[in-house]
């Protein structure tokens, strides 16, 4: 137990549709961040909230977009879902930043 | 892409070995971090060494890092079956908030 919680944590959607991933977060951790990880790799940053606004994106098209609520709860959503798209996706907190970042157990997503 | 790149690509070792992993990397960097990941679940925090540190120890782990050459390096000493995981370094560039991963190294510890 991390204390950053995801769900589903696995979950299966068709090409085009929509999808929204959750994470909660420790109380006090002000920073969340998301990345994607394709089977083999290692995780690629999709972007990074802190206090609820976006302040750093990585290489990821605009479907990709988040929220962050002050009870320290987050969402990913990604629209019109791509093959590509299939990942394990984790959400990471801190309360001081990147350093020090709490991982959830990820979110598998499949795309058929 | 990925700024840390980790050597080997897989290691497998017998129990009570070490086992040495590499990471390199391209740009400047605030720090460097090492993580574990069990069989594509969560990563797991493991050290965190700062560019102005040489060697950080914690536990049997340790893990050195030469800024001058991009690269780290994270020795597990006496490993043990349940060290079987992927290891990853993940590098923070200067001035920016993103932590770039590596591609991994699939360490398997054979009892």
């Amino acid at each position: 137990e991390t204390g950053v919680t995801q769900s589903p944590t696995h979950l299966i959607k068709t090409r085009g549709q929509q999808v929204t991933l959750r994470c909660s977060s420790q109380s006090g951790h002000n920073t969340v961040s998301w990345y994607q990880q394709a089977l083999g790799q290692g995780p690629q940053f999709i972007f990074q909230y802190y206090r609820e606004e976006e302040n750093g994106r990585g290489n990821f098209p605009p479907r990709f977009s988040g929220l962050q609520f002050p009870n320290y709860s987050s969402e990913l959503n990604v629209n019109a879902l791509e093959l590509d798209d299939s990942a394990l996706y984790l959400c990471a907190s801190s309360p001081t930043g990147p350093e020090g970042y709490t991982f959830g157990s990820g979110t598998r997503l499949t795309v058929v | 892409s990925q700024q840390g790149e980790e050597d080997p690509q897989a290691l497998s070792i017998q129990e009570g070995e070490n086992a040495t992993m590499n990471c390199s990397y391209k740009t400047s960097i605030n720090n460097l971090q090492w993580y574990r990941q069990n069989s594509g679940r969560g990563l797991v925090h493991l050290i965190l060494i700062r560019s102005n540190e040489r060697e950080k120890h914690s536990g049997r782990l340790r893990v050195t890092l030469d800024t001058s050459k991009k690269s780290s390096s994270l020795l597990i000493t006496a490993s043990r079956a349940a060290d079987t995981a992927s290891y990853f370094c993940a590098t923070a560039t200067s001035g920016t908030y993103k932590y770039i991963f590596g591609t991994g190294t699939r360490l398997k510890v054979l009892a």
